[in-house]
Parts: C-alpha cells; structure tokens; sequence
C-alpha cells in the first residue's frame, strides 16, 4: 500500500545549527501536512502544503512541496530549545485518511 | 478553539477484559479518527468515522472496534484486551473533507495492558 517515510528518524543539533527532516511518498499526493508533537504532548497542525513547487514559512520554519508531489521536506533555521519534538509529515491515503510517516525527533542541546 | 478530550490519560487493564477509550469533541466536526502511536513505529490509523454512525477500517483495526452514536463522540472498543494493545491511543477530528482537513488531537491515553 500507501507509504509515507521520513528521513532522518532522530537528529541531534547545538542550538544555533540548522535542521531539515525529508519526507517521501510512494505515490503522489493531493496535499501533505506536518504536525508537530513535543514531548509528553499531542501532535500539533503545523501547515498544509497543496500545490506543487509550493513553499510556505512560519517564522524560521520553511515548508517545501515538491513539484512532483511526491515529496516535501521541513527546515529548521538557527535552531531553539523550543523546538525540540517530533515531526510527523502526513499524507491522504487513498480510500482511508490521513497516514503518518514514523516522524523525524530532534533534539536541541544548548 | 477546537478541544478534543480523551476520557482517561492513564488505563491499566488485564489480558481478556473490554476496554472501552472514550472521545469527545465540542467543535461540531464530521470526522473523528483514532491512531495509536508507539515508539519507532509512529501514528498509525485503527479507525475512523465520517459521520454518525459510519465507520471505515484504517491500517490496523484487528483486535479494535468503534462506536458512533453521536456526532461528538467516537468510542474505541478492545474486545479482549492483549498485551499488544498496550500503547498510546490518539483521538483526533477534522472538519470537513477527510483528506484534506487539519486534525485536532486529543491529549491521549496510555493504555497498558498487563
């Protein structure tokens, strides 16, 4: 079936570092969402990316969707304490719902 | 703002029992899910339920089933609680088109199972 991997599973940067976790489909998606949970809470909506090519930036985040739709990828400029967490992108399934990919979790040491 | 509230955060239960994990939402939303989430293998979808009374099977439904009577409240049953079930269980609702809606979580329940 369907398949949403993530790459890296675990990232460890000093504060100030950049981060990028990759996100890939095994086929093309309509839209791709990242959600973002920290430790010992809930996933978090981050953004929704849908156009192809499409890229979005919250603050010192920028979201990228690739022009295939297949892929989509989350970077992290001069990275905080805060945040540290797991990061889940998510793609539609055909004929379910939304499926995860395992989620990349990064550590920030200051 | 949407809240999505899970019955218990914390449940112990024993090999055989029924385990009912209860979830309500107060954002009149068409959509409800339940994922369970465990370590390395991420989020992955046991159920979910497009309207009252409708339910489609995820990735993972063996050993689960569900119940919606009611728009706000999606209920995950265990039949016969195993030891394999113990993991975090994660309610969430979207709005409207189910592929394409943001999910609201709830804050979870870590259900173990002994």
């Amino acid at each position: 079936g369907q398949q949403v991997m993530q790459i890296p599973q675990y990232q460890h940067v000093q504060e100030g570092e950049d981060f990028t976790t990759y996100c890939n489909s095994s086929t093309t998606l309509s839209n791709i969402q990242w959600y973002k949970q920290r430790p010992g809470g809930h996933p978090v909506f981050l953004i929704q990316l849908v156009k192809s090519g499409e890229v979005k930036k919250q603050k010192r985040l920028t979201f990228q969707f690739g022009e295939a739709k297949k892929n989509s990828s989350l970077h992290i400029t001069a990275t905080q304490t805060t945040d540290v967490g797991t990061y889940f992108c998510a793609g539609p399934q055909a004929g379910t719902a939304l499926i995860f990919g395992k989620g990349t979790t990064l550590s920030v040491s200051s | 703002d949407v809240k999505v509230t899970q019955s218990s955060r914390y449940l112990v239960k024993r090999t055989g029992e029924k385990v009912f994990l209860e979830c309500v939402q107060d954002m009149d939303h068409e959509n409800m899910f339940w994922y369970r989430q465990d370590p390395g293998l991420g989020l992955r979808l046991i159920y979910f339920s497009y309207d009252v009374k409708m339910k489609e099977k995820g990735d993972i439904p063996e050993g689960y089933s569900v119940s919606r009577e009611k728009k706000e409240r999606f209920s995950l049953i265990l039949e016969s609680a195993s030891t394999n079930q113990t993991s975090m269980y994660l309610c969430a609702s979207s709005l409207s088109t189910i592929y394409n809606s943001p999910l609201h979580f709830g804050n979870g329940t870590r259900l173990t199972v002994t």
